[in-house]
């Protein structure tokens, strides 16, 4: 079955620092994937998406995911982090282009320290 | 409108209680999805709805939830009998087409079971 996982449930970084949060799914073809943001209190903000084709992607705010297919990897990137930036993650797998249908993770957590 | 509208923000309802959730879609969305995000969890995938085709249900933990889409427009999730495991948030989405493009997320329904 289609799955994913974000392996860190709680991650704290310093204003400032550069930000990886780790995503693997498990899908027997190309998946399309993505990765939200949700603010306390806030429904869920596309960052970014991954179809096809160069398998670096720019999302909004900054962020970047690389995909990774040997390792089955999605991994999101940002240089430098803002205080704005502390929110939960969610990447997530679309799993039929039929559908939409898309699996979540359990989310990471992200606490920037000033 | 401009953005996905979720009614109401908040509910609190007694356990055996019937609740209504509704969603507001973007205009000309044709895909509708409803996720449910309980504490600490990632998001659930409940209902999906596209366009006039039969809705994929596969998502609906059990017969007391049902979900219907009026004139492919707003969407209605109905939940019988309440329980206190059904307590959670009540995520809306839509998109165009199929939805592998992304979605727009409601700000979502917390719903409390006492």
């Amino acid at each position: 079955a289609q799955s994913v996982t974000q392996p860190d449930i709680h991650i704290t970084v310093s204003e400032g620092a550069s930000l990886e949060l780790r995503c693997n799914y498990s899908y027997g073809a190309t998946p399309y994937l993505f990765w939200y943001v949700q603010s306390p209190g806030q429904g869920l903000q596309l960052l970014l998406k991954y179809f096809s084709g160069d398998t670096l992607v720019q999302g909004i705010k900054g962020f970047e995911a690389e995909f990774k297919r040997s390792q089955s990897s999605f991994n999101l990137r940002k240089p430098s982090v803002h205080w704005s930036d502390a929110a939960e993650y969610f990447c997530a797998v679309g799993v039929s282009s039929n559908t939409g249908k898309l699996i979540f993770g359990q989310g990471t957590t992200l606490q920037v320290k000033p | 409108g401009a953005g996905v509208s979720q009614s109401p923000s908040n509910k609190v309802t007694e356990k055996g209680k019937d609740v209504e959730l509704r969603c507001d879609p973007i205009s000309g969305h044709t895909a509708l999805y409803w996720y449910r995000q309980s504490l600490g969890q990632g998001l659930e995938f409940l209902i999906y709805f596209q366009g006039n085709s039969a809705p994929d249900k596969s998502g609906l933990p059990s017969d007391r939830f049902s979900a219907e889409r009026t004139g492919g427009s707003v969407s209605t999730l109905t939940i019988q009998r309440t329980q206190q495991e059904d307590s959670a948030v009540y995520l809306c989405a839509s998109s165009l087409g199929t939805g592998v493009t992304g979605y727009t997320f409601g700000s979502g329904t917390r719903l409390t079971v006492v």
